[in-house]
């Protein structure tokens, strides 16, 4: 099975505070996508990338950036957390070379910017 | 540019009972489309997809889902929903190619017993 692991469930910081989202797959999957959730408004696209080093912006990148050193590894970053960015955090992968692009979802990150 | 509509933000029905959700995409090119589900504090969880052939496509946990082309909809059922059905419900898309999905906005199923 697919397992997409989040480095935490709940976080919780402070304005202007650097924080880091970590997600990794164990699955050799080529792609990586974070995503938030918000009540109302659905899964958006933050950000994802097909490959090592490579990232692309998705729908709503501003105030997000990514990192992928490595394949299994995808961190996304918030430069100076704002409380507007309060939000429910998915990461998922999948593999390319499937036409149908299923993503695989790891558990979520609740974070709380005070 | 794809896009997914899930005509019902929450819906409620009584234990038992049968339950359909509603879900239209827009997409000039041939599609593949899944529902996923979110049970409450989880990640999403594949339910079911459509890739192409027969256009009932059975999942997990007992629900079904057919593809209408000429009505570019998804319609997911369940002929008798239980208590543990309370969840939140995802409508996506894909085109063929490395894309990412496109989401609805999710419809709240609450089940009451």
């Amino acid at each position: 099975d697919v397992k997409v692991t989040q480095s935490s469930r709940y976080l919780v910081k402070r304005t202007g505070e650097k924080v880091f989202l970590e997600c990794v797959q164990d699955m050799d999957h080529e792609n990586m996508f974070w995503y938030r959730q918000d009540p109302g408004l659905g899964l958006r696209l933050i950000y994802f990338s097909y490959d090592v080093k490579m990232k692309e912006k998705g729908d709503i990148p501003e105030g997000y950036s990514v990192s992928r050193e490595k394949k299994e590894r995808f961190s996304l970053i918030l430069e100076s957390a704002s409380t507007n960015q309060t939000s429910m955090y998915l990461c998922a992968s999948s593999r390319t070379g499937t036409a149908y692009n299923e993503q695989f979802f790891g558990p979520g990150t609740r974070l709380t910017v005070l | 540019a794809q896009s997914v509509t899930q005509l019902d933000s929450q819906v409620p029905v009584f234990e038992e009972a049968p339950v359909e959700l509603r879900c239209n995409y827009s997409s000039s090119v041939s599609v593949y489309l899944f529902w996923y589900v979110q049970y409450p504090n989880q990640g999403l969880q594949l339910l079911l997809k459509y890739l192409s052939g027969s256009t009932l496509v059975k999942g997990i946990n007992g629900f079904e889902a057919e593809f209408n082309k000429s009505q570019t909809s998804f319609h997911l059922r369940k002929p008798s929903v239980h208590i543990s059905d309370t969840a939140e419900y995802f409508c996506a898309v894909s085109k063929a190619g490395n894309t990412p999905l496109v989401f609805g906005k999710g419809t709240r199923l609450s089940v009451i017993a």
